[in-house]
């Protein structure tokens, strides 16, 4: 089945330790994005890709940052995570304006 | 600054009965609204979409719209415990953006 992917389900670093998560799709979407959401709280768009063009939100922290090699894969990397960065972390891929495609989401814990 | 405003809830229904959803939007030239349903723990996943002015039935799901009133709601007829979960409005923003704006999300509780 068509599907995103990401990896882990659950990750667990220290605080300033360096993390990168990943998302795969095997749906051929255009768009890719990453969203952070904290408890009882709506998904916030951390970045997304159309293609190749990166687009950062603006009250994106610098802290993140990310990579898309192919059409397939992306990844989310936290170059230096805070306790404030606890948070499930979802991959979504979409068509322009078609419903998104959610990943499992990782659930991110910092010690 | 595009909002999407739902009331957090929680909203409880008993089994059986119809549960109403709402969301309100700011952004007046918004065309495609969106309702995901997500569980504790768990990532969204799309219940309905809708375009049009009007009514969209998809078994027991409704979404209704009136881009007028800037309002979309969703409707669950024979509401069951497993439709407990939070429901998530979301509003593709205007101007060729593509990109959907969430709102908080509404929690619903379905009780026996």
């Amino acid at each position: 089945d068509a599907m995103v992917i990401q990896n882990p389900r659950y990750q667990v670093t220290q605080f300033g330790k360096p993390v990168t998560l990943s998302c795969s799709q095997t749906l051929n979407h255009n768009v890719m994005y990453w969203y952070q959401q904290k408890s009882s709280q709506a998904p916030k768009l951390l970045f997304h890709y159309y293609d190749k063009d990166f687009n950062n939100e603006a009250d994106t922290p610098d802290n993140f940052q990310s990579r898309r090699p192919n059409t397939s894969f992306c990844f989310l990397d936290i170059r230096s995570p805070g306790l404030g960065d606890a948070a499930m972390y979802l991959c979504a891929t979409s068509s322009p304006g078609a419903p998104l495609h959610f990943g499992n989401g990782t659930r991110l814990t910092v010690t | 600054q595009k909002e999407v405003e739902q009331n957090s809830g929680p909203l409880s229904v008993p089994e059986g009965a119809i549960a109403s959803l709402n969301c309100t939007y700011s952004d007046r030239g918004s065309q495609s609204f969106f309702w995901y349903r997500q569980y504790s723990g768990k990532s969204p996943e799309l219940i309905m979409f809708i375009y049009s002015n009007g009514d969209k039935e998809d078994g027991r799901f409704t979404a209704q719209l009136n881009k007028a009133s800037q309002y979309v709601s969703l409707l669950i007829r024979d509401s069951q415990p497993s439709d407990s979960a939070t429901y998530l409005c979301a509003v593709e923003a205007s101007g060729g953006s593509y990109i959907p704006t969430f709102g908080r999300g509404t929690s619903l509780i379905v009780h026996p």
